[in-house]
């Protein structure tokens, strides 16, 4: 049973273009949300942690998450070509976080 | 230590040999975890730690695999009898309690390569 359904991609979008990352999840009593950045080659990074409805800015980052449809997204501002990555998100379980497959992010300079 | 710290970044072992993996969570990160990455795969829970609580093994996909963590601190991952199938990146985390309330650190990696 999936946890976290992501689109894998992959997402291209121009430099300075606003990139929208979507993620839904199954459990209804999820609290919690992360967002990591992982680049090729890389360990996965959080970027974003988000709680409640709503929006939650940081920088060019804003998560935002709506628990009665039960997706949280991810959006990046004035997209920069070292925002090329792999984005993940990720819902705890009762020990563990569950994990999407990623979207791949490539922002076109 | 500043970050969480693996051991070796890369390892290439022969079919039916014996890995050690290390794992050095940051200090004070009471909760320990090890994942897996296959190529272009997402990320696989395998085993969690949380202070001196009976670790969730749930993950662990065969018994060929086992982990410890002495002193609540540095962790060990065992991969008995390497098959080919087991190669892929081994990622360890720490966080300071639950994932309800932290997201993980993770270390860097071990590339595990069977041949």
């Amino acid at each position: 049973q999936k946890e976290v359904e992501q689109n894998s991609g992959p997402l291209s979008v121009p430099e300075g273009a606003i990139a929208s990352l979507n993620c839904t999840y199954s459990d209804r009593g999820s609290q919690s949300f992360f967002w990591y950045r992982q680049y090729s080659g890389k360990s996965p990074e959080l970027i974003m942690s988000i709680y409640s409805n709503g929006d939650k800015e940081d920088g060019r980052f804003t998560a935002q998450l709506n628990k009665a449809s039960q997706y949280v997204s991810l959006l990046i501002r004035d997209s920069q070509p070292s925002d090329s990555a792999t984005y993940l998100c990720a819902v705890p379980g009762a020990n563990n976080l569950f994990f999407g497959t990623g979207t791949r992010l490539t922002v076109i300079p | 230590g500043a970050g969480v710290s693996q051991s070796p970044s890369n390892k290439v072992t022969e079919k039916g040999k014996d890995v050690e993996l290390r794992c050095d969570p940051i200090s004070g990160h009471t909760a320990l975890y090890w994942y897996r990455q296959s190529l272009g795969q997402g990320l696989e829970f395998l085993i969690y730690f949380q202070g001196n609580s009976a670790p969730d093994k749930s993950g662990l996909p065969s018994d060929r695999f086992s982990a410890e963590r002495t002193g609540g601190s540095v962790s060990t991952l065992t991969i008995q009898r390497t098959q080919q199938e087991d190669s892929a990146v081994y990622l360890c985390a720490s966080s300071l309690g639950g994932t309800a309330n932290y997201g993980y650190t993770f270390g860097s990696g071990t590339r595990l390569t069977v041949v």
